[in-house]
């Protein structure tokens, strides 16, 4: 069974689409986040939730919605995509927020809109 | 806003030689993670420092947490083709909101030629 799995792993779409993206974690872990990581290979925290609850919120435009009906399942859905969203998204879950803090990440959707 | 600034970006080297990839910032770190991510995969965790001046090994990789928390390195040995890939320093917020909240580097992105 794969720990963190995220759904779809390609997406093709043109600008100004709405599309989401899934994530499922079967970890038991409280923690879930989203990442995106650019062409040059930059991974940058977008969101993280705790036990459902929204924790951090970068700078991200507000067409980026997650969503988490619950602590196993964290989803993004983006609005008006936009040419600048092509990146690879990951996934990650971890148990709690604490010093160490080590995430399991899924393996990625790459997102690209023409 | 705590950055990691880690380098060198590419290493391109020859089976059996050392290599040393850097990951230094003005900000103290909670603990210190190193990731490795091998093309469509998500990273997967290395090993995590925490206290400072601490050397972990794993096989050939040694990785050592900075005196002052603020920097890291990786040192590989007669490194291998099967090394090869992205390796990424990620460090954890040591309080404030954004406790336990991952910082990466840019990523290095290393090549190990039979």
């Amino acid at each position: 069974d794969t720990a963190v799995s995220q759904t779809p792993k390609y997406l093709v779409t043109q600008m100004g689409n709405d599309k989401s993206i899934k994530c499922e974690q079967n970890l038991g872990h409280d923690t879930m986040y989203w990442y995106k990581q650019d062409s040059k290979k930059f991974l940058k925290i977008m969101f993280s939730y705790n036990n459902k609850e929204l924790i951090i919120n970068e700078t991200v435009p507000n067409r980026f919605s997650p969503k988490s009906p619950d602590k196993a399942h964290l989803n993004l859905h983006i609005n008006s995509l936009e040419l600048g969203d092509s990146a690879v998204y990951f996934c990650a879950s971890s148990l709690g927020q604490g010093m160490i803090n080590i995430q399991y990440f899924g393996a990625g959707t790459r997102l690209s809109v023409l | 806003t705590q950055l990691l600034e880690q380098s060198p970006q590419f290493l391109s080297i020859q089976e059996g030689e050392n290599l040393t990839v850097y990951c230094n910032s003005s900000s103290v770190f909670s603990s210190l993670q190193w990731y490795r991510q091998e093309p469509g995969e998500g990273p997967v965790l290395l090993v995590t420092v925490v206290t400072g001046g601490e050397v972990k090994k794993l096989k050939r990789l040694t990785f050592q947490f900075g005196d002052a928390r603020k920097d890291s390195s990786l040192h590989i040995t007669a490194a291998q083709p099967g090394d090869t890939g992205l390796y990424l320093c990620a460090g954890a917020s040591a309080g404030g909101t954004s406790y336990g909240k991952l910082t990466f580097g840019q990523g290095t992105i290393l090549t190990v030629h039979p």
